[in-house]
């Protein structure tokens, strides 16, 4: 089975810009969450999806959203950069009940 | 909020050493996991221990949890440099019913094994 993929790997945007990241979860894993992690809060949940709806979602700004498709892919979008947002974004997938999640590789966002 | 601590943030160690990593949380939780990364990659799930179990082992691993002091420890044998990475422990609550869809991590501790 192939594993989670994140597209871009590497992103570099300007402050005001707004970013789109994507995220094909292993098939047949209905589930797919995401998480920031930068060096000074670490990994910090942003929110989930299950079967197109939203979950869960973390303690962050409305300029951080997502949505997931029909066939599981997801996407999150960031409005309105800020400099504090560079950080590396993770795409995890879960069957959705149980088990734990696999993670992708992460796409690292820098603002400038 | 991190619901985790590991302790120490950073070890180095020699290669055929061992190497324990505690974590400390602060709520009730589902279960508990440890995932590795390596150098700002991608993350690799290790080992997870449900809240009612104590010990648990997977190859040269062993986690240990203790639901009444809220901790948990990852013990890795007989090290090797390709361990080198950083190690995590993420908790799940309760109310995610195990889903694992919304995991609390701690900081880390950054594991340096030389050859």
């Amino acid at each position: 089975k192939a594993g989670v993929t994140q597209t871009p790997r590497y992103l570099i945007k300007t402050r005001g810009q707004q970013v789109t990241l994507s995220c094909s979860p292993i098939s047949g894993h209905r589930s797919v969450s995401w998480y920031q992690q930068t060096p000074g809060q670490g990994l910090q949940f942003l929110f989930e999806y299950f079967s197109e709806t939203q979950r869960n979602k973390g303690n962050f700004p409305g300029r951080f959203s997502g949505r997931q498709f029909s066939n599981s892919r997801s996407e999150m979008n960031v409005s309105t950069l800020e400099l504090g947002d560079s950080a590396l974004y993770l795409c995890a997938s879960s069957p959705g009940t149980s088990g734990p999640p696999s993670f992708g590789p992460g796409t690292r966002l820098t603002v400038l | 909020s991190q619901q985790g601590e590991e302790d120490p943030q950073a070890l180095s160690i020699q290669e055929g050493e061992n190497a324990t990593m505690n974590c400390s949380y602060k709520t009730s939780i589902n279960n508990l996991q440890w995932y590795r990364q390596n150098s700002g990659r991608g993350l690799v799930h290790l080992i997870l221990i449900r809240s009612n179990e104590r010990e648990k082992h997977s190859g040269r691993l062993r986690v240990t949890l203790d639901t009444s002091k809220k901790s948990s420890s990852l013990l890795i044998t007989a090290s090797r440099a390709a361990d080198t990475a950083s190690y995590f422990c993420a908790t799940d609550p309760p109310t995610s019913g195990g889903s694992n869809y919304k995991l609390t991590f701690g900081k880390g501790t950054l594991l340096t094994v030389n050859p």
